[in-house]
């Protein structure tokens, strides 16, 4: 099955800074790549998305990018606010439409 | 519109009891997954269904068994609860029609098994 990792664990940045979280993943046929939100005691919720024919996608203050090859993505905050403070988490998904997620980030944004 | 919702919000169980999980959802969406969600162990994949009357196994499917009679509803049961299962239980739902559509969660279901 497929197996995604996620790095760094927890990830503190100053108020402005830019924040990267790293995933890689094992199933070169995994062709779905979505990022979460997830706060305390809420349900996980989606920021941004990519497919495997894309290399990056950018959604204001968010983007994402994928490296087939290498078989790894990242999420890319920049000019980061204290609300941005979550948990993020990784996912993908195979053909067989199962979803495979990372063990998430915490992210603190110190004001 | 509701989107995907679970009940109970709480439930604590002793060791050996049995109980459903509910989620149901109104945007007609034919897929449906049952995940959980431990510390430092991201979301793992229960069961799921691609429609009503079909049914997978996921990542960690033992002591647990799910059923799909309607679009709108997928229980979850627990057969035998042990402390292991003890973690916070995620439905989701997701339109079939194309292949990467938004998965949606419910607000969740907060298990513990003493």
């Amino acid at each position: 099955g497929e197996n995604v990792e996620q790095h760094p664990s927890t990830l503190s940045v100053q108020e402005g800074d830019s924040a990267v979280i790293k995933c890689t993943y094992s199933d070169s046929a995994s062709n779905y790549f979505p990022w979460y939100k997830q706060e305390l005691g809420k349900r996980p919720q989606l920021i941004i998305d990519i497919r495997s024919n894309v290399g990056e996608k950018k959604d204001q203050r968010i983007a994402v990018t994928l490296n087939k090859t290498a078989k790894h993505f990242s999420l890319h905050i920049t000019e980061t606010q204290p609300e941005d403070s979550a948990v993020y988490f990784c996912a993908a998904e195979n053909t067989g439409n199962q979803f495979y997620f990372g063990t998430g980030t915490s992210l603190t944004v110190i004001p | 519109n509701a989107g995907v919702t679970q009940t109970p919000k709480f439930q604590v169980l002793k060791t050996g009891q049995s109980m459903t999980l509910q989620c149901a959802q109104d945007m007609n969406h034919e897929y449906m997954s049952w995940y959980r969600q431990d510390p430092g162990m991201g979301l793992r994949l229960i069961h799921y269904s691609v429609g009503a009357g079909i049914t997978d196994q996921g990542e960690v499917p033992n002591g647990y068994n799910v059923s799909r009679s309607t679009t709108e509803d997928f229980p979850l049961r627990l057969l035998s609860a042990a402390p292991s299962q003890t973690s916070v239980y995620f439905c989701a739902s997701r339109l079939a029609g194309g292949p990467h559509n938004e998965q949606f969660f419910g607000p969740g279901t907060r298990l513990t098994v003493l």
